[in-house]
């Protein structure tokens, strides 16, 4: 079965220390990973996106996830949160032989601390 | 640029009305949009896949006498939420996949969603 689960429900940093959420996903095939964000009663926002180039991929606002198909793992990191930052992340993945329907995983609440 | 627009971001009514909501794509042309629901402190459900001029499929469970899409052309999908009831309320957000590259290569991009706050 195809799945993806976010391993923390909830991950609370202060400000200016690293994020990590972590991610992991379940396939036989080769899937496409995406990580969006949601900011409070609003839709999701692309961060960044691996459909198997580069490893590690570089997305807006300093996030960036590594992809690691021994693991199967995409987890997203960023060097040094900001008040900003806080809201609710989802990692998603996208596999060929469902049309490309995304499959969500259950999201990771990001609080940070002034 | 990819900029999805979605119309009414809010809505009450009362029970038995219909609730149309509409999802424009501004500056692409997507022939699949997509319609989730999001209940609080959860994630996205896929409710259904619209494709431009065709019906749409449907996720199980969901109905589709209760939830009525249309995708008349390569910029707008409706979602009509038929005889709504206070089940269903929630919070419901659209996507749109561009028209250019694989299924695969091309991210949904995402509406700002609506409240649907049925009384």
């Amino acid at each position: 079965a195809q799945s993806v689960t976010q391993l923390d429900s909830h991950v609370s940093v202060s400000e200016g220390t690293p994020v990590l959420l972590r991610c992991n996903y379940s396939s036989s095939y080769s899937p496409s990973l995406f990580w969006y964000v949601q900011h409070p009663n609003k839709g999701l926002q692309l961060l960044l996106k691996y459909t198997s180039a580069a490893t590690l991929v570089k997305g807006i606002n300093g996030f960036e996830a590594e992809f690691k198909k021994s693991e199967t793992s995409f987890h997203l990191t960023k060097p040094s949160a900001h008040m900003s930052d806080a809201a609710e992340y989802f990692c998603v993945v996208s596999f060929y032989n469902q049309g490309g329907k995304l499959i969500f995983g259950q999201g990771t609440e990001l609080s940070v601390k002034p | 640029g990819a900029v999805v627009s979605q119309h009414p971001s809010w809505v009450i009514c009362k029970s038995g009305t219909s609730v149309k909501i509409e999802c424009r794509s501004l500056d692409f042309q997507a022939t699949t949009m997509f319609w989730y629901r999001q209940f609080p402190k959860q994630s996205l459900m896929l409710m259904a896949t619209s494709n431009e001029g065709s019906k749409a499929t449907y996720e199980q469970g969901v109905e589709k006498d209760k939830f009525l899409i249309n995708h008349a052309s390569l910029t707008l999908s409706t979602l009509t939420v038929t005889s709504a009831h206070p089940e269903d309320s929630s919070f419901y957000i659209c996507s749109a996949r561009p028209l250019e590259g694989g299924v695969l290569n091309q991210p949904q991009h995402f509406g700002d969603g609506t409240r649907l706050s049925i009384l």
